[in-house]
């Protein structure tokens, strides 16, 4: 099946910081990418849809300007989190579709301390 | 609204059969994914369906019933490495997926 990347694997930063994760399709271009987090225990709650080559659509109660997404190429998305918190730990998944079955990036885990 | 229901969690033992069972409400329909995960780790595909019936492959089938709005996942010769949580999300008319919070499946020996 596609390939999804995801970099990093995990990540711990002190409160106040930014952090920015990759999400690459390796073998197939996606014009939209999906970003997912999960908290321990409980199931994945779509953040946005990432769209190439313009904005990003975000779930109700996600801070855009908190969780900034870039999707400049048809194999990139980055998303940064800004002035994390220790709240924002957890699980961020990104994933793709090149047809109608989606693909997952391995995550990343994020700790703020 | 839309909503997809799941048990929270089955507990199963090994070389047994378990079905894990799904409900969905969604704007329109474009198909049933099933997929696994580990704990620790992303989601792995497992299934699709789009049509009515059952889809087997290998150790794992899945069925579905648009009429009713129902599909389930059955996984046969349980395994311990089959020890997950799986996930049922439907396909609305947008092409969003719509997912269910998991179930999470306990396998003993």
């Amino acid at each position: 099946g596609a390939v999804v990347s995801q970099h990093p694997s995990w990540v711990i930063c002190k409160s106040g910081t930014s952090v920015k994760i990759e999400c690459r399709s390796l073998d197939f271009q996606a014009t939209t990418m999906f970003w997912y987090r999960q908290f321990p225990k409980q199931s994945l709650m779509l953040m946005a849809t990432s769209n190439e080559g313009s904005k990003a659509t975000y779930e109700q109660g996600v801070e855009k300007d908190k969780f900034l997404i870039n999707h400049a190429s048809l194999t990139l998305s980055t998303l940064t989190v800004t002035s994390a918190h220790p709240e924002d730990s957890s699980f961020y998944i990104c994933s793709a579709r090149p047809n109608r079955e989606q693909f997952f990036g391995p995550g990343t885990r994020l700790t703020v301390l | 609204g839309q909503n997809i229901d799941q048990p929270t969690e089955m507990t199963a033992t090994e070389g047994a059969i378990v079905q894990i069972n799904c409900t969905y409400q969604t704007s329109g329909f474009n198909g049933l994914f099933w997929y696994q995960q580990h704990a620790g780790e992303a989601p792995t595909f497992l299934s699709y369906n789009v049509l009515d019936g059952l889809e087997e492959k290998g150790r794992f089938s899945s069925f579905l019933s648009r009429s009713k709005g129902y599909s389930y996942l059955l996984l046969k010769e349980l395994q311990m490495k089959d020890s997950a949580s799986y996930l049922c999300a439907a396909m609305d008319s947008n092409y969003q997926l719509i997912w269910g919070a998991g179930t999470k499946l306990i396998i003993k020996p």
